[in-house]
């Protein structure tokens, strides 16, 4: 069974400061990885998806995000973080023989002036 | 653009009520999902449906059901509401295998 760890629950970040957020995996063959934002009420949008190919993956909003088979991650980065990104993050994982995806229990991250 | 359409924000029932959370894609996607989403704990799968009337149980399917009768219309039924299913409940479709999933904007269901 496919799993996801966030390690991260909470993190708090100064405005235009880079944040890097933890993303760790569990499948036995190659995973399709993905990264949500979820403003508050709001439901996800996707960020950034890798299925294949060339593992530094961007995204929207200016994030991006690394597959590292070796280390089963796929973090999430930012080099410069604004207000409105102050949200909650999940990381999912499914596969190609698979309908469904299985998330994280999320990061929320917070943004300081 | 994929739109995922659930039709309430904010619901609020009653203890033992049969509740009905209702969905709509309009991209003809082949999958549909129900996740429930509580603090700390993530997205978990309730349920899914990969073609219409047919339905596979999720991580968490005990105290609901699902219908799909049309392929663009995926329904979440408690049968007999409880506090513990007091939650934000999410849908999403997809298509195909392994594919990104578009999500809906939410209901919060507070069950009294």
């Amino acid at each position: 069974a496919q799993s996801v760890t966030q390690p991260d629950i909470h993190i708090t970040v100064s405005e235009g400061a880079s944040l890097e957020l933890r993303c760790n995996y569990s499948y036995g063959a190659t995973p399709y990885l993905f990264w949500y934002v979820q403003s508050p009420g709001q439901g996800l949008q996707l960020l950034l998806k890798y299925f294949s190919g060339d593992t530094l993956v961007q995204g929207i909003k200016g994030f991006e995000a690394e597959f590292k088979r070796s280390q089963s991650s796929f973090n999430l980065r930012k080099p410069s973080v604004h207000w409105s990104d102050a949200a909650e993050y999940f990381c999912a994982v499914g596969a190609s023989r698979d309908y469904k995806l299985s998330f994280g229990a999320g990061t929320t991250v917070t943004v300081r002036a | 653009d994929v739109k995922v359409t659930q039709s309430s924000r904010y619901l609020v029932k009653r203890t033992g009520e049969k509740v009905f959370l209702e969905c709509v894609q309009d991209m003809d996607h082949e999958n549909m999902f129900w996740y429930r989403q509580d603090p700390g704990l993530g997205l978990r799968l309730i349920y899914f449906s990969y073609d219409v009337k047919m339905k596979e149980k999720g991580d968490i399917p005990e105290g609901y059901s699902v219908s799909r009768e049309k392929k663009e219309r995926f329904s979440l039924i408690l049968e007999s509401a409880s506090t513990n299913q007091t939650s934000m409940y999410l849908c999403a479709s997809s298509f195909g295998r392994g594919s990104l999933a578009f999500f809906g904007q939410g209901t919060r269901l507070t069950v009294v």
